[in-house]
């Protein structure tokens, strides 16, 4: 089973600000990548698949990139709506696997 | 648009057998590379997924809990049913079911999810 790890685990970031969140497999999941937001109460929502495709509706400030084991979600000006916990999740390998999770806070 | 929603018991006493039912529209799951899947959150903590269920009626499990799992389709009423045997209070959790990216294995839509409670 491949183990995805993220980090940091939790992030502070001001509004207006960039965030930088990190997701590691433990071995290469090609770009077999996606990228989940969640608030609280609410179901996870898809924001990112194949590693750098944004879903449909997701604004433009979101982003991502890596392939391989290396990937990376930007947000590149918070927004108060942003604040959540991020969770990425490979599918290149089954059984499919997410992350820890980030939980990205307000400064 | 595509919509799911799961139901089923809020609490189920220990050794029980959970029953989960997630009703969707704006799809059907007799069309070819549709595919659906049960995930779950325990409270405060990640996702795993449990169970993933596809149009050709192809099955697949977690292999830590596979022994405890089904997952079956009633196409006509456009349903997927997730039982689990033998609960234990570690599995009290909230349970989602997704619907599957078209040919790809990433969680596009989500129902709201069902918190299950395991008690006695």
């Amino acid at each position: 089973e491949i183990v995805m790890t993220q980090s940091p685990a939790t992030l502070s970031v001001s509004p207006g600000e960039r965030a930088t969140l990190s997701c590691r497999a433990s071995q290469s999941v090609s770009n077999n990548l996606a990228w989940y937001q969640q608030k609280p109460g609410q179901a996870p929502r898809l924001l990112i698949y194949g590693a750098s495709t944004r879903a449909t509706g997701i604004p433009a400030r979101f982003s991502g990139s890596g392939s391989g084991r290396e990937f990376t979600l930007t947000i590149s000006s918070l927004q108060s709506e942003d604040f959540a916990i991020y969770y990425c999740q490979q599918y290149n390998t089954w059984p499919y696997t997410f992350g820890q999770g980030t939980k990205l806070e307000i400064k | 648009q595509v919509t799911l929603k799961e139901s089923g018991p809020a609490l189920v006493k220990p050794t029980q057998t959970l029953t989960l039912t997630c009703t969707f529209s704006g799809f059907s799951l007799s069309t070819a590379r549709m595919r659906v899947s049960w995930i779950r959150q325990p409270p405060g903590k990640a996702l795993e997924w449990l169970a993933r269920i596809d149009w050709d009626d192809d099955k697949f499990y977690s292999s830590s809990l596979k022994t405890r799992l089904t997952i079956s389709k009633d196409t006509s009423k456009n349903q997927v049913v997730l039982t689990m045997t033998n609960m234990d209070p570690v599995d009290t959790a909230t349970y989602y079911c997704a619907r599957m990216g078209v040919g790809w294995d990433y969680f596009h839509y989500w129902g709201q999810g069902t918190l299950v409670t395991v008690s006695s």
